[in-house]
Formats: structure tokens, sequence, C-alpha cells
């Protein structure tokens, strides 16, 4: 069973396309990340939420909005893409007490072309 | 701001040898902290952790220890094998904050 699942696991697409990764966890977790690598290793956060909640949104563009249906589900979708989008996307999620750390899914390799 | 530095990879060893990672951290509290590791191709899966000064978290082979006085949470192991061969990430996290900053991560090879 997997703990954090998304989807897709590679995602090739042209600039200026729409496109959406789903992440889903069935760990009863109460928050849900969004972070993305890129091509030198380097994680930065991007969105949490809480319970269906917003509480990070840190410096995005709008073209990258999460949507977060229940509090097992934190998808995202990206608008016109561009080529500096291309990077790993990874999905987390965490207990309210987050001593116990987060638990990755095996993320979303993303290439704009 | 709060913030994380590890030394600069790659670290290239043989097989049996002594590994040290440094991780330096800067922050206006009591973190907790963390060790991620990367496998080629997955996620991150957490290592080790530790959350308060003196801890020792330990995993695998692998040890760190929070250290308050010089701000440093050096991950190590006594002899390592081909298989830990990945990319290695030092994170803190307060509660508050909601979430976890990492470092710029380490890549370990090691050669038979």
């Amino acid at each position: 069973d997997t703990a954090v699942s998304q989807t897709p696991k590679y995602l090739v697409t042209q600039m200026g396309n729409d496109k959406s990764i789903k992440c889903e966890q069935n760990l009863g977790h109460d928050t849900m990340y969004w972070y993305k690598q890129d091509s030198k290793k380097f994680l930065k956060i991007m969105f949490s939420y809480n319970n269906k909640e917003l509480i990070i949104n840190e410096t995005v563009p709008n073209r990258f909005s999460p949507k977060s249906p229940d509090k097992a589900h934190l998808n995202l979708h990206i608008n016109s893409l561009e080529l500096g989008d291309s990077a790993v996307y990874f999905c987390a999620s965490s207990r309210l007490s987050e001593d116990y750390g987060y638990t990755f899914g095996s993320g979303t390799r993303l290439t704009v072309v | 701001g709060d913030s994380v530095t590890q030394m600069e990879g790659p670290v290239t060893l043989s097989e049996e040898a002594f590994l040290t990672i440094n991780c330096t951290y800067t922050a206006t509290g009591y973190p907790s902290l963390f060790w991620y590791v990367q496998y080629p191709g997955e996620g991150l899966q957490l290592l080790l952790k530790a959350t308060k000064a003196d801890d020792k978290g330990s995993n695998k082979g692998f040890e760190a220890t929070y250290r308050k006085e010089t701000t440093s949470f050096h991950l190590e192991k006594g002899s390592v094998q081909v298989s830990d061969s990945a990319v290695y990430f030092c994170a803190l996290l307060y509660s508050s904050a909601s979430k976890i900053i990492f470092g710029s991560g380490t890549r370990l090879s090691i050669r038979p």
C-alpha cells in the first residue's frame, strides 16, 4: 500500500499548456505539501494545506494553483507552462505534530519542451 | 532567516570507509533536525531525527547528534556500503512554522 502516491510519474508537455499533478495520502495525516526540486537537487516548499486550508503559499507564480478537495488529496494545477517549470515535484504529508517528519511521494518529473 | 548548510558534494568513498557529512543550521529557537535520503529515481525517505539538544538519532548504521553549542547535526556512518549511494539532505523544522527547510543535499557515491 503506497502511503503518498503521485500521478503521473513523468509528464512531458509543450510550453503554454495547462497540466495537473495529483497527490493522495492514505496515512490519515492532516497536512499536505508540494515541494519543487530543481536540477541541482535543491528542494523548496511551494504550498502547504492543513485540513483543506491553505497555510503556506511561498513566492510561487500565480500560474500554480493548489487544490485540496479533502484532507487526503492535494492536487497541483499549472497554467501556461514555461521551460523554467521543468523540475521534479514532490508531494508530502505529515501529522499535525510535525516532529515525526514528512512522508514523501516518489515525485513527478515535469519536462516542458 | 532559518537555514541549513551542508557540505558540498559529490562525496566519493570506497566501501567500508568512514562517512561524515557535515550539516550546520541557523535558527532562532530550538528546531527539530532531520536527515533524509533520496535514492536514485525515488522520493525522500526519513533517515533519522532528533528533536532536542544532545539527542542522537540513529538508523541503518547512520547516526547524528543534535549539538546546540555548535548548531550542528553531522551525519556519520562507520562503514559504508555501495547501497548507501544516494543524495542526503539535512533539514530543520519548527512546529509553529509548518514547513521543513532543507539543505542543498550531498550526493554520496560508494565504490565497490
